[in-house]
């Protein structure tokens, strides 16, 4: 079925370490994986994508990396800020349906 | 300028009632969706329009019907309202249905009393 798993579901790093959140994915034919940001009370945010044809994206201290055979893609956050606590979303679009769905979120927080 | 806009961005109301909420992109975008944010932060979609024309209806009860009178345009009227329908609404869009991200609207707080 259509479906996105997502781990862990809370995250508590101390501020300057890394952060990694991974997710798999059911539909072998998935081609896009987005990653969005929520703040408390806020809207969700994309914060980078990347495509099928693509085995790893970087944005300065953010990185997704993509396995397609295994079905597995990760947001890893380097030098972690205060500001990066927030949930985060991982996502992926069926082609069958053309709709992204979304995994059930991380909350990730950042210890002074 | 906001580019998806979702009105009112609260809404509280009793059990039985009929509401609608209203959402505008400014965009561009030709696809719109309505999300439905539980309390344990789940995201699920719910309706998509692409121009005008419903392409996603998931297993939504049939007291939620959705109206896009345009592409920039997207509401949702919601009627006899339930406890369990309390949960933040997001309305989002897109340029195609394809490999592209979401914009998301602020979101609406519906509780049902």
């Amino acid at each position: 079925g259509e479906n996105v798993e997502q781990h862990p579901s809370t995250l508590s790093v101390q501020e300057g370490d890394s952060a990694v959140i991974k997710c798999t994915y059911s539909d072998s034919a998935s081609n896009y994986f987005p990653w969005y940001k929520q703040e408390l009370g806020k809207r969700p945010q994309l914060i980078i994508d990347i495509r099928s044809n693509v085995g790893e994206k970087k944005d300065q201290r953010i990185a997704v990396t993509l396995n397609k055979t295994a079905k597995h893609f990760s947001l890893h956050i380097t030098e972690t800020q205060p500001e990066d606590s927030a949930v985060y979303f991982c996502a992926a679009r069926y082609s069958s349906a053309s709709k992204i769905i979304f995994g059930s979120g991380t909350r990730l927080s950042i210890r002074p | 300028d906001t580019a998806v806009s979702q009105t009112p961005k609260y809404l509280v109301t009793q059990m039985g009632n009929d509401k609608s909420i209203k959402c505008e992109q400014n965009l561009g975008h030709d696809t719109m969706y309505w999300y439905k944010q539980d309390s344990k932060k789940f995201l699920k979609i719910m309706f998509s329009y692409n121009n005008k024309e419903l392409i996603i209806n998931e297993t939504v009860p049939n007291r939620f019907s959705p109206k896009s009178p345009d592409k920039a345009h997207l509401n949702l009227h919601i009627n006899s309202l339930e406890l369990g329908d309390s949960a933040v609404y997001f309305c989002a869009s897109s340029l195609g249905q394809g490999t592209v991200g979401y914009t998301f609207g602020s979101g609406t707080r519906l509780t049902v009393v």
